[in-house]
């Protein structure tokens, strides 16, 4: 079975400066999509970043980036430039390409705080 | 518009009655979840519909019974409700891969309904 780990319960980080999310993940499929969702305390779920498991090119979503390493089965997120609109919770989550069990598998969560 | 409605938003009840949380996505997905979130922010996926036929059932206490009318609609009955029942309980849908199409892969989540039972 699938698993998604993020060993960092809390993290902060000073206004404009740079942040970055641990998400380690286990699988033996080749062929994924693993998300970073950003839960306000509005708890609405926000997506932040999308990544294919096919694709080498770390995606990028403005001051959003990912550090996507498929061989170390690592996810990591980096947030430039963090403003105070950024303080939430970070889910990392791991789905299957295949649709038959493509249910979404969330890590433990982060809880970021941005100090002014 | 929203994408992915739920209601109630808030729902406080007894231990013993039972609820009904509805769910109701307008983004055209044929596929659609309902996701439990601990006191500990732990989500955990219950159940999926796709095209309503159940496709995935986690272990979940037989007190908690979906049902989808049709593929724009999944509503999550519990039974006998349960001091540890309390929780934010998240819809979410998506779209299968359709044979040439593209898929983000993505869920998209209503704003959730805690549940409160006392």
């Amino acid at each position: 079975a699938q698993t998604v780990t993020q060993s960092q319960p809390e993290m902060s980080v000073q206004e404009a400066e740079t942040v970055t999310l641990s998400c380690t993940y286990d699988t033996s499929e080749s062929d994924y999509y693993l998300f970073w969702y950003k839960q306000p305390p509005s708890r609405q779920m926000i997506l932040v970043i999308r990544q294919e498991a096919y694709k080498q090119q770390n995606a990028t979503e403005n001051r959003f980036s990912v550090n996507f390493q498929k061989a170390a089965k690592s996810f990591s997120l980096k947030i430039s430039d963090s403003q105070l609109g950024d303080a939430a919770m970070y889910f990392c989550a791991y789905r299957s390409a295949s649709w038959n069990t493509g249910k979404l598998i969330f890590g433990q969560g982060t809880t970021l705080q941005v100090k002014p | 518009d929203t994408a992915v409605s739920q209601t109630p938003k808030y729902l406080v009840t007894q231990m013993g009655n039972d609820k009904s949380i509805k769910c109701e996505q307008n983004l055209g997905h044929d596929t659609m979840y309902w996701y439990k979130q601990d006191s500990k922010k732990f989500l955990k996926i219950m159940f999926s519909y796709n095209n309503k036929e159940l496709i995935i059932n986690e272990t979940v206490p037989n007190r908690f019974s979906p049902k989808s009318p049709d593929k724009a609609h999944l509503n999550l009955h519990i039974n006998s409700l349960e001091l540890g029942d309390s929780a934010v309980y998240f819809c979410a849908s998506s779209q299968r891969s359709l044979t040439g199409g593209e898929n983000t892969g993505e869920l998209f989540f209503g704003e959730g309904s805690r549940l409160t039972v006392l």
